[in-house]
């Protein structure tokens, strides 16, 4: 694709609720990571997959946070039992991950949870 | 952890301002990139510059691996470069973590 896609855009859920964040990376990229980024601050690193395989999930910040990637391209994000602090926007880069060490890392435009 | 630190926090400038935004971290790195968010929550990346200098028409970025920071200049700034500055370090301990600093958070003026 002509770049990396977030579905849906926004997502409004309940607490206690489940939900996943998709991701679509750029077309031949191998890298891939998940950020989450709350209201004036930075974004916060979560898991960065290189393939299939996560190569660093040490960002996750409970095992309420899930990951997968299962033919090394879409990723989806799972979080559970979901919480009023996991409101953020939540933030999908890829990069061509050829080099052995990370690279220019592309962004989408991003999911926003609101959790009520 | 390694501490990434930006500065200024806040910038306004008249249009057609040069500036120098700034970007301290703690621990060796990896690489080193900058980006832009723009008012809509877009990053888009300006620079993968983990040392030396590169420059990309209004923008230049300059990063000193051994003193632990790197610089982006605007020159000539222009409306549409208003936004959030970010620089993202990786760190090296041998993860693929990036970690950003808070950003400066630059309006520029008719």
């Amino acid at each position: 694709g002509a770049g990396v896609s977030q579905t849906p855009s926004n997502k409004v859920t309940e607490k206690g609720k489940y939900v996943e964040l998709r991701c679509d990376p750029i077309s031949g990229h191998t890298a891939l990571y998940w950020y989450r980024q709350s209201l004036g601050q930075g974004p916060e690193f979560l898991i960065y997959f290189q393939g299939t395989g996560a190569a660093d999930d040490s960002g996750l910040p409970n095992d309420r946070f899930f990951a997968v990637r299962p033919e090394g391209s879409v990723s989806t994000l799972k979080i559970q039992r979901t919480e009023r602090g996991d409101s953020a926007v939540y933030l999908c880069a890829s990069s061509l991950g050829s080099g052995g060490y990370q690279e220019t890392q592309y962004f989408g435009p991003g999911t926003r949870l609101l959790v009520l | 952890g390694i501490q990434v630190e930006q500065s200024p926090p806040d910038l306004i400038l008249q249009e057609g301002a040069n500036s120098t935004l700034r970007c301290n971290f703690s621990d060796s790195v990896n690489n080193l990139q900058w980006f832009h968010q723009n008012p809509w929550g877009q990053l888009i990346n300006l620079f993968y510059i983990p040392s030396g200098t590169k420059q990309n028409g209004r923008l230049s970025a300059t990063t000193v691996a051994t003193e632990r920071y790197s610089l982006l200049y605007i020159s000539s700034s222009q409306t549409t470069d208003s936004g959030v500055y970010f620089c993202a370090v990786e760190l090296d301990t041998g993860g693929f973590k990036t970690i950003f600093g808070a950003g400066t958070r630059l309006f520029v003026k008719a």
